[in-house]
This record gives C-alpha cells, sequence and structure tokens, in this order.
C-alpha cells in the first residue's frame, strides 16, 4: 500500500528566511508520480509541482526548489527567503503509474506560517 | 475553461438527510475522483472514474454513491447524511494515459456540515 508521511505538522518561520518541507513515501511500485500542493487560507488546491519515478533531478523553479531522493524515498521542498504570501498548508502526494488507476495518496500537509 | 467547478460552496445538513454534490469539468477529462479533507488526515479519496460509465470505490467510499452518465459530470449522493460525514470535500479530474497526464485540476471544494 502507499503511504505518504509529512512529519512536520506546523512549522513557523520569520519572514526571509529559507524553509524545508519534508516529505517521506512508500510505495512497492517501480514506476511513480509525486505531487506537492500548496493551499492557501482561501481553500483551494494549488498544484506545484510533479516528477516522476525516473527522474532524480532536482528542480528549482524562482524560490522554490524540490529535492527528490530514491535512495531515501524523499521528496522534500525548500522555500528560499520565504514571504508571507507563502503561508498555506502544504500537501505531498503519490500516484501509482499503472493506466486507469486513479489513486492519489496525499500525506496529512505541513502548516507553514510567515512571520513577518 | 471553467475548469472543475463545485456546487454548493456550502451546505449544511440534518442526520439522515439526503444530498448531492455536483462537479463538473469542462476539459474533456476522462478522469474523475472525490476526496475529503478532515483535520489532521490530508486528503482521503472517496470514489473516483476512469470513464463514463465506470465508477471505482476509494479509501473511504462508505456512505457515499457516484455515478458518472457523461464525461463531464461526477455527482456524489450522500444517502442518508452523519455527523461524520462533516468535512471539505474536493472534486478533481485529470487526462489520461499520457506521463504529462498525472496532474490532477482540483475544484474549489464544499464545505459540508452535518448536524
Amino acid at each position: 500500500a502507499q503511504k505518504v508521511t509529512q512529519a512536520q505538522t506546523e512549522i513557523s518561520v520569520v519572514e526571509k528566511e529559507d524553509v524545508t518541507l519534508d516529505c517521506v513515501y512508500e510505495t512497492r511500485d517501480t514506476t511513480y508520480y509525486l505531487f506537492w500542493y500548496k493551499q492557501p487560507p482561501s481553500g483551494e488546491l494549488v498544484f506545484l509541482i510533479r516528477r516522476n519515478s525516473f527522474d532524480e533531478q532536482n528542480e528549482i523553479s524562482g524560490r522554490y526548489s524540490w529535492n527528490f531522493q530514491k535512495s531515501t524515498s524523499s521528496f522534500n521542498f525548500t522555500i528560499t527567503a520565504s514571504q508571507v504570501v507563502d503561508s498555506a498548508v502544504y500537501f505531498c502526494a503519490l500516484s501509482e503509474a499503472n493506466f486507469g488507476n486513479e489513486k492519489l495518496t496525499f500525506g496529512t500537509g505541513t502548516r507553514l506560517t510567515i512571520i513577518p | 475553461n471553467a475548469g472543475v467547478t463545485q456546487t454548493p460552496k456550502f451546505q449544511v445538513l440534518k442526520t439522515g438527510q439526503s444530498m448531492t454534490l455536483q462537479c463538473a469539468q469542462d476539459m474533456n477529462h476522462e478522469y474523475m475522483s472525490w476526496y475529503r479533507q478532515d483535520p489532521g488526515m490530508g486528503l482521503r479519496l472517496i470514489h473516483y472514474s476512469v470513464g463514463a460509465g465506470i465508477t471505482d470505490q476509494g479509501e473511504v467510499p462508505n456512505g457515499y454513491n457516484v455515478s458518472r452518465s457523461t464525461t463531464e459530470d461526477f455527482p456524489l449522493r450522500l444517502l442518508s447524511a452523519a455527523p461524520s460525514q462533516t468535512s471539505v470535500y474536493f472534486c478533481a479530474s485529470r487526462l489520461a494515459g499520457t506521463a504529462l497526464s498525472y496532474e490532477q485540476y482540483f475544484g474549489p471544494g464544499t464545505r459540508l456540515t452535518v448536524t
């Protein structure tokens, strides 16, 4: 069975500090997809990134970066120079890649608060 | 494109009442699914559909029914609401079949309270 663990329930940092959100996953599949979603206070889910299991390259998008390590089954998310607008709940998620299988497994989320 | 739409945004039900949460998408996505979000639990899959006429159960299907008569619509039915079904419900959709298609598009959510 798939499982996603986000051990950090809540994190608070002062604005402009860097912060890393941890995500550890479990799956028996050799092909799978990992995701990060942001849920701001308004409640909608905002897609941030998708990574497939064959691509271990780290990715950077502006102040956001992701570190994918299959050896430790981790897909961590770092925000550099945090801003108040980054305050949100962040979810890591895992999807099997079998055609016809829709199941997306979410972690329990990390609530990030950026203190101005 | 409107994307994924959900109605209503808010709903209060009494125990035992029935209702249908509506979900529609205009992106011609084959896959649609329903999740519920509870504090400390993340999002959990209720039911999903891989195309019109085909549905299957997710992680927490009890107390919910679905049907998929068209590609666009995927309603979620609560036949006899219980307080344990108080939650925020998200509908999602995505394309099928290609490596680039695994991004799910989520609706804005329906906040349901059962008293």
